[in-house]
């Protein structure tokens, strides 16, 4: 049981480069988010899914495209990177029961030059 | 407008003492709040939490406070170790927003040896 595992760890994009973050869960959980977090501030949701094949924007979805094709991976693509988008990301799941905790996985440091 | 924080985004503590993270929130309608700590390089991991109709609930050695009346949160660790250096970060689940968790800044908690 690995819980959430995210890939790449680490990555540096040139602006206006593409890149695609995968998020696996292997906790059969049904809801899944994407969060951003940046020196001195809290994590920011980015999008979220409540199940397979749906998706919803959070408070920073500018910039960023998901996907959830597959109930263990949700994806999240930057088409056009910006140094704006240099962050950690985190990537976070949970059971659709109310009142769960999320468990989140160890975070991709990506840095846009 | 609605929002989740911390009191202090720095505490320090000698090793052995007892540390006490506070938290303020807005929204009466949160109905569930949850004690986060993340070490440097790694993702969130759930300490403690707590539901709405409660006050207090302890877990191994952290105990958790909700005030209602002033709308404030505390994470209580006993004789804190070295180990626990981290940031911690409360979150609030408000119904309103889908169930989704919103997260405050941070305290940086760090023990003095």
């Amino acid at each position: 049981n690995a819980g959430v595992t995210q890939t790449p760890k680490f990555r540096v994009l040139k602006t206006g480069q593409s890149m695609t973050l995968l998020c696996a869960q292997d906790m059969n959980h049904e809801y899944m988010y994407w969060y951003r977090q940046d020196p001195g501030m809290g994590l920011r949701l980015i999008h979220y899914s409540v199940g397979e094949g749906t998706t919803a924007k959070g408070e920073v979805p500018d910039g960023y495209n998901v996907s959830r094709l597959k109930k263990q991976n949700f994806l999240l693509g930057l088409e056009s990177a910006a140094p704006s988008q240099t962050s950690v990301y985190f990537c976070a799941s949970r059971r659709a029961a109310a009142n769960y905790g999320y468990t989140f996985g160890s975070g991709t440091r990506l840095t846009v030059v | 407008g609605e929002s989740v924080g911390l009191h202090l985004p720095t505490l320090s503590v000698q090793e052995g003492d007892n540390s006490i993270i506070n938290c303020a929130y807005s929204n009466s309608a949160s109905d569930y709040f949850i004690w986060y700590k993340q070490e440097s390089g790694k993702g969130p991991q759930f300490i403690i939490d707590i539901r709405s109709n409660m006050d207090k609930r302890q877990g191994q050695r952290v105990t958790v406070l909700l005030n209602k009346t002033v709308k404030h949160l505390s994470l209580q660790i006993a004789a804190t170790q070295p180990g626990d250096s981290a940031v911690y970060f409360c979150a609030e689940k408000r119904e309103t927003s889908g169930s989704r968790l919103t997260f405050g800044e941070g305290t940086q908690l760090t023990v003095n040896p």
